[in-house]
């Protein structure tokens, strides 16, 4: 089965604090894809980040930073001091392989984060 | 570079009316088209996807319905709407670059059935 889960519904930080959203996938693929969306008030999911899966470099832009680890499947998302813009919902993604010329992802639930002033 | 529009951005219906919502994509050629629902519990669910010009595939029953007429021009339409069609409507379409598999989305529209 192919799934992704954000166990964290909501999560709530006062600004400059760091913050980690976690995401955790099920695929049987040996090739796949990983993604993070930024959906803020407006409404629009913004694209923030592509892993595939046989790059488990970790990633940092700027405040951003991204830790995938296949042993726990996992493909987290950390927030160094957080800042009230951050605030939105985040979306986790999977491609796998078999999603061939359709390319549908498969999303998770989503984090609300809620940074306060 | 690419761009992807939708219209109307927000648009308030009584149960019962006929729905158009139109995506179109600029700047790339024969897109991958999707369209998503976004209810007010935030996931969201895949409503049909196109990989070219009057292909369409559904991925859940209902009274929706969607077309391509042209390479990067998608339509969401409804004879007529029911109360459970409000929700946050995306359009997106995938990248083209090589190995490209994220999915670009538009502003959205916000749909609220009366």
């Amino acid at each position: 089965a192919q799934k992704v889960t954000q166990a964290q519904t909501e999560i709530s930080v006062v600004e400059k604090e760091d913050v980690t959203l976690d995401c955790v996938y099920e695929t049987r693929d040996t090739t796949y894809y990983l993604f993070w969306y930024k959906q803020p008030p407006s409404g629009e999911l913004v694209f923030l980040i592509r892993r595939n899966s046989f790059d488990e470099q970790n990633e940092i832009s700027g405040r951003y930073s991204w830790n995938f680890q296949k042993s726990t499947s996992s493909f987290n998302f950390t927030i160094t001091a957080s800042q009230v813009v951050d605030s939105a919902v985040y979306f986790c993604a999977l491609r796998p392989r078999q999603g061939g010329a359709t390319n549908k992802l498969i999303f998770g639930t989503g984090t609300l984060l809620a940074v306060q002033p | 570079s690419q761009t992807i529009h939708q219209w109307p951005a927000t648009l308030v219906q009584p149960v019962g009316s006929p729905l158009s919502l139109e995506c179109t994509v600029e700047g790339t050629s024969n897109p991958n088209l999707y369209w998503y629902r976004q209810a007010a519990g935030r996931g969201l669910q895949l409503l049909f996807y196109s990989v070219g010009i009057g292909q369409i595939s559904s991925e859940v029953p209902q009274n929706l319905s969607a077309s391509r007429p042209q390479d990067r021009q998608f339509i969401l339409s409804s004879k007529k709407l029911l109360l459970s069609d409000s929700g946050f409507y995306l359009c997106a379409w995938r990248g083209d670059r090589e190995l490209s598999y994220e999915q670009y989305f538009g502003p959205g529209t916000r749909l609220t059935v009366t």
